[in-house]
């Protein structure tokens, strides 16, 4: 049973355009949402995240929107660049914070 | 900022021997350990998570087990491999709680032959 959907395999977006990656939920539960970026053959590293407080939040280049009702959150990328070219996971914990839970993954193929 | 350590970083294994990969966490206290894998088409697959000393939970029926010996140290097993074991294990720390962000190790490629 997936809880987090990352139903885009890849994506590929012209370099200096929005990039947007998409995650849904099924689990209710959850009140926190990660994303990460990783390289081949490297650890994920934390991009930004959100709490279900909230519907948006900003960091530099990066803003992760948050839809409770519809139980979806978007990860939005302005503007792309060659750098951003990687695999996009988008996470979730409950309450509780002790377990996170990843989706499969999208990889970004950024064009030049 | 903590800081996790992840060996070995490459290893190849036949089918049937044990194995033991280790992983430490400096910079922070009593923080919750978690290790992952990355398979072809599964994404980041939650393996164990621990929130304390001797404290282990498993997510996945299978031949691995973890053990957290000390605070700061976290080990994956396995008495004997099966191919299916082969991928990219990914140790994690975080602080726990509402709003915890994990931090993630170098990973260690594991392949089964």
């Amino acid at each position: 049973d997936q809880q987090v959907k990352q139903n885009s395999p890849s994506l590929s977006v012209q370099e200096g355009r929005i990039s947007i990656l998409n995650c849904d939920y099924t689990n209710s539960m959850f009140d926190y949402f990660l994303w990460y970026k990783k390289y081949p053959a490297e650890g994920p590293t934390f991009l930004i995240s959100i709490s279900s407080i909230k519907d948006k939040n900003e960091d530099g280049r990066f803003t992760v929107f948050l839809n409770k009702s519809a139980k979806h959150l978007s990860l939005h990328i302005v503007p792309s660049q060659p750098g951003d070219s990687a695999v996009y996971f988008c996470a979730a914990s409950a309450k509780s914070g002790d377990k996170i839970i990843f989706g499969k993954g999208t990889r970004l193929h950024i064009l030049p | 900022s903590q800081t996790i350590h992840q060996w070995p970083a490459t290893l190849v294994q036949p089918v049937g021997s044990p194995l033991s990969l280790e992983c430490t966490v400096e910079g922070t206290s009593n923080p919750n350990l978690y290790w992952y894998r990355q398979a072809a088409g599964r994404g980041l697959q939650l393996l164990f998570y621990s929130v304390g000393i001797g404290q282990i939970s498993s997510e996945v029926p299978q031949n691995l087990s973890a053990s957290r010996p000390q605070d700061r140290q976290f080990i994956l097993s396995s008495k004997k491999l099966l191919l299916s074991d082969s991928g990219f294990y990914l140790c994690a720390s975080g602080t726990g709680g509402a709003g915890n962000t994990i931090y993630f190790g170098e990973g260690s490629w594991l392949t089964v032959v």
